[in-house]
């Protein structure tokens, strides 16, 4: 399976900053994702990060906040800019990795961001 | 839209007890792939197993077993023998296919399990 790693691994930061979270996979994977995980709720889809093009987001996250890079095949970066303390969260990154009935999604072990 | 509903928001055993984790999802596609997620108390999610809409064959892999029932939506997980070491939130999750491959996953609220030894 891919090993997908993270940074920063947690964080604190002020409101009205911005941070740039890092994803490297160890193989080149066809998708990767970007989800955040509210303190002890479920993980929630932010967006679809493509190579070569812009992100695809969900409903309720807008590239204005979120903006997300993916320059090559095997690294991604989402930016979450002028936070605010409801952004204090747990962002995952993940790969989907194999293809058809093989293909499956593994997760990095997240960024813990708290904002003050 | 699709949907994923854990109702067990947690469950407590005494370990060695079987435990079965429920899973109902709601999707309009009739390609579909259902995931099972383990998050410990340190906080990486692990993969668990991978469904296909198209293959209802039931799985086991050790202690663990997996009941997909497309004709109620469900794909129920069960530990066999608990152990304290499976003490965890288990996440179910739906990822329905677009453009050929499966595409982002929607969880569902996840399963607090606790096992007692």
């Amino acid at each position: 399976s891919a090993v997908i790693s993270q940074k920063p691994s947690r964080d604190i930061c002020q409101r009205g900053t911005s941070l740039t979270i890092q994803c490297q996979v160890d193989s080149q994977v066809t998708m990767m994702f970007w989800y955040r995980q509210q303190p002890g709720q479920s993980l929630t889809l932010i967006a679809t990060a493509n190579q070569g093009s812009e992100a695809t987001y969900e409903s309720g996250f807008v590239i204005d906040k979120f903006p997300i890079s993916r320059p090559n095949l095997t690294f991604s970066t989402l930016t979450v800019s002028n936070m605010s303390p409801e952004d204090s969260s747990i962002y995952l990154c993940s790969a989907k990795e194999g293809s058809g009935a093989g293909e499956t999604q593994y997760f990095g072990p997240g960024t813990r961001l708290l904002v003050l | 839209a699709q949907k994923v509903t854990q109702a067990q928001t947690e469950i407590s055993v005494v370990e060695k007890e079987d435990v079965t984790l429920d899973c109902v999802y709601e999707t309009r596609d009739t390609t579909y792939y259902l995931f099972w997620y383990k998050q410990p108390p340190s906080g990486e999610l692990v993969f668990l197993i991978r469904r296909n809409s198209f293959d209802e064959q039931n799985e086991i892999s050790g202690r663990y077993s997996w009941n997909f029932q497309k004709s109620t939506s469900s794909f129920n997980f069960t530990i066999t023998a608990s152990q304290v070491v499976d003490s965890a939130v288990y996440f179910c999750a739906l990822s329905e296919a677009r453009g050929g491959g499966a595409d982002g996953l929607t969880f569902g609220k996840g399963t607090h399990l606790i096992i007692q030894p």
